[in-house]
């Protein structure tokens, strides 16, 4: 998995509650994305990083948040979760801007009750 | 917008076959193109890439095609194996410098003993 973990692998929680997805990498590559997959769609993403504070929307950016205050380290965050969020979510990383290809964690499964 | 992977959602061949798995694109801007793989449950995982000033790349027992006339990408597999079940979706990247990949669906390839 290119040295990209995720936590939690697994989680399920309520309507109305803030949700915090972390991707954590060790080989200080400079991109990291947030994606979303789900059944019938292609990988959508959510929002990517191009180095620490910097960071730009996706495709489905509405109702998520994201920061990155390390190279290492780059969080999701659902204020305030909905069903429709129910997905399951992968972190990518890409090394720098001479690269094209993304590489991706093993995922995280949310569920939204 | 741009659409790629326009794909067949299921492909069985037998063990020891050849495989081919298609991928249509609608727009021509793409300057790359990327296969990935994914197993249940786990993340996706990069197989090959090609240019679009490139026809064929090969990789180990892997083979992409890209036809530029007719906006299709394929995938060939040699001699395929058991372990080579797994989705299979192709990738495009229209001008976000790496960042913004357009994603298809996929193809589900079951490998039958």
């Amino acid at each position: 998995d290119a040295g990209i973990t995720q936590s939690p692998r697994h989680k399920v929680t309520e309507t109305g509650t803030p949700v915090t997805l972390r991707c954590h990498q060790t080989e200080n590559h400079r991109y990291m994305y947030w994606y979303r997959q789900d059944p019938g769609h292609g990988l959508r993403l959510i929002h990517y990083s191009y180095g620490v504070k910097d960071t730009d929307k996706g495709e489905v950016s509405d109702g998520y948040s994201v920061s990155r205050s390390k190279t290492e380290d780059f969080l999701l965050t659902l204020e305030s979760a909905t069903s429709s969020q129910t997905s399951v979510y992968f972190c990518a990383i890409r090394a720098d801007r001479h690269t094209d290809t993304q590489y991706f964690g093993p995922g995280t499964r949310l569920t939204v009750l | 917008g741009e659409s790629v992977g326009l794909h067949l959602p299921t492909l069985s061949v037998q063990e020891g076959d050849n495989s081919i798995i298609n991928c249509a694109y609608s727009n021509s801007a793409s300057d790359y193109f990327i296969w990935y793989k994914q197993e249940s449950g786990k993340g996706p995982q990069f197989i090959i890439d090609i240019r679009s000033n490139m026809d064929k790349r090969q990789g180990q027992r892997v083979t992409v095609l890209l036809n530029k006339t007719v906006k299709h990408l394929s995938l060939q597999i040699a001699a395929t194996q058991p372990g080579d079940s797994a989705v299979y979706f192709c990738a495009g990247d229209y001008g976000g410098g790496g960042n913004k990949l357009t994603f298809g669906t996929g193809t589900q390839l079951k490998v039958e003993l």
